[in-house]
């Protein structure tokens, strides 16, 4: 079974810029795999950012941002805030109504 | 407003069946897919599978067939899911999340239920 990866941790200064990404351990992601992007605090049920690859859901400020880079898909982060300190799940459709995620990074601001 | 209302928390032990529903409102029922997700402590989150709400097919992620039921009584526009044979891996925090797809667009899980703690404990 093809594993979604994403990176475990990553860290990012107070206003700086992170992009998380969202591969496949065979073959790569597109468009056509629908890739979405969720935000989870402990505790908390996820907040999804962005569906589709690249549109942001309702009330999702602008500063996250999704594209295709290379063969995978990324979520941007701009301007980080202490409160963007969360952990960040990745979906991809695999064909056939079946969904998978990734492992999750935890992001760090500091 | 959409709201997607989960049952509390449960406590049964290992062997027992649990029933965790899934109250939907706000909007018309069957228009949206039902996703069920879940979360072990500390871990990941796991997609289980999703629930056609105008033909009640179920479509379940490896991993979540035979002892994993997803169901419907659309006549109080509520889902549930139904694990049996519980073991102490079971214990996990449940989501539900409604969602959609078109030609061009998925959407899957556009508005999340609060999380359902479901224990299985001797």
């Amino acid at each position: 079974q093809t594993v979604v990866t994403q990176e475990p941790s990553f860290s990012v200064s107070p206003g700086g810029t992170v992009t998380l990404t969202c591969g496949l351990s065979s073959g790569s992601v597109s468009t056509s795999y629908y890739p979405s992007w969720y935000q989870q605090t402990p505790g908390q049920a996820p907040r999804t950012l962005i569906y589709s690859t690249n549109t942001r859901s309702s009330g999702v400020p602008d500063r996250f941002s999704g594209s295709i880079l290379g063969n995978k898909a990324a979520l941007t982060i701009t301007g980080a805030q202490a409160d963007d300190e969360s952990d960040y799940y990745c979906i991809v459709y695999m064909g056939s109504g079946i969904w998978v995620f990734g492992g999750g990074t935890k992001l760090t601001v500091l | 407003q959409v709201q997607l209302v989960q049952s509390g928390s449960e406590l049964k032990k290992p062997g027992a069946s649990v029933k965790v529903s899934c109250k939907a409102s706000g909007y018309t029922f069957t228009s949206y897919t039902l996703n069920w997700v879940r979360q072990a402590p500390g871990q990941g989150l796991e997609w289980m599978g999703w629930i056609n709400t105008n033909t009640g097919n179920p479509t379940y992620a490896q991993g979540f067939t035979g002892r994993f039921v997803f169901s419907l009584d659309t006549s109080v526009s509520t889902a549930y899911l139904q694990i049996s044979s519980l073991k102490a891996e079971d214990t996990a925090v449940y989501y539900c999340a409604r969602g959609y797809c078109s030609s061009t667009i998925c959407h899957i899980f556009e508005s999340w239920g609060q999380g359902t703690l479901v224990t299985v404990s001797s």
